[in-house]
């Protein structure tokens, strides 16, 4: 089956630092990228929405500035934490879609930010 | 707006049953559903998919059902065993094509 895996898995950093997780689609070109984020006991919250070659779409209340979504290639996106902070520590899962449309959506294996 | 209910949200049976995990959403205007599972501290593993023309979905002893007029879907695990213990995650896909999840069952499965 369709494979998506992110780098890194854990991460641990100081507060005002920018973070960088990637997301990589192994097997397959993946035209639309998800961001999610996911507290503790909580389910998945949509960040963002990201096209290959063009700007990604942020869902209500999420800043671009804050979170800066690069989708690159179709196999490629990375998602930036800026000037990071102890709120943002959470469970970062990315999501690849297989087909334009309706496909079946593939995650990532998740990375864990801890913010210091 | 599309919501996506799970009950219950917490499910702990002895090894060996059969159970049924629930799944309703308000708008009937989606492409598919999906099931998901997710073990503590990991991404999502993908389980079943029924498009919306789809009655029901097999795969081994999971069998997911689809009642899209009356915007309910079900999980069956059959015979069930400690290996299934995880969070059991439903999701819908509305026209505008952004899965909206459930907040989740997590099922614990008792040897």
């Amino acid at each position: 089956g369709a494979v998506v895996s992110q780098h890194p898995s854990w991460v641990i950093c100081k507060s005002g630092t920018s973070v960088k997780i990637e997301c990589r689609s192994l097997d397959f070109q993946a035209t639309t990228m998800f961001w999610y984020r996911q507290f503790p006991k909580q389910s998945l919250m949509l960040m963002a929405t990201s096209n290959e070659g063009s700007k990604a779409t942020y869902e209500q209340g999420v800043e671009k500035d804050k979170f800066l979504i690069n989708h690159a290639s179709l196999t490629l996106s990375t998602l930036t934490v800026t000037s990071a902070h102890p709120e943002d520590s959470s469970f970062y899962i990315c999501s690849a879609r297989l087909l334009a449309g309706v496909g079946t959506q593939y995650f990532g294996p998740g990375t864990r930010l801890l913010v210091l | 707006k599309q919501e996506v209910t799970q009950i219950p949200a917490a499910l702990s049976v002895p090894e060996g049953e059969n159970l049924v995990l629930n799944c309703s959403f308000t708008d009937s205007a989606i492409y598919n559903l999906q099931w998901f599972r997710q073990d503590p501290g990991k991404g999502l593993t993908s389980l079943l998919l029924i498009q919306s023309s789809q009655r029901e979905q097999t795969s081994g002893r999971l069998n997911a059902s689809l009642d899209k007029s009356s915007g309910r879907s079900t999980l069956y695990i059959a015979a069930s065993q400690p290996g299934d213990s995880a969070t059991y995650l439903c999701a819908v896909r509305p026209e505008d094509q952004k899965l909206v999840f459930g907040q989740g069952t997590r099922l614990t499965i008792n040897p």
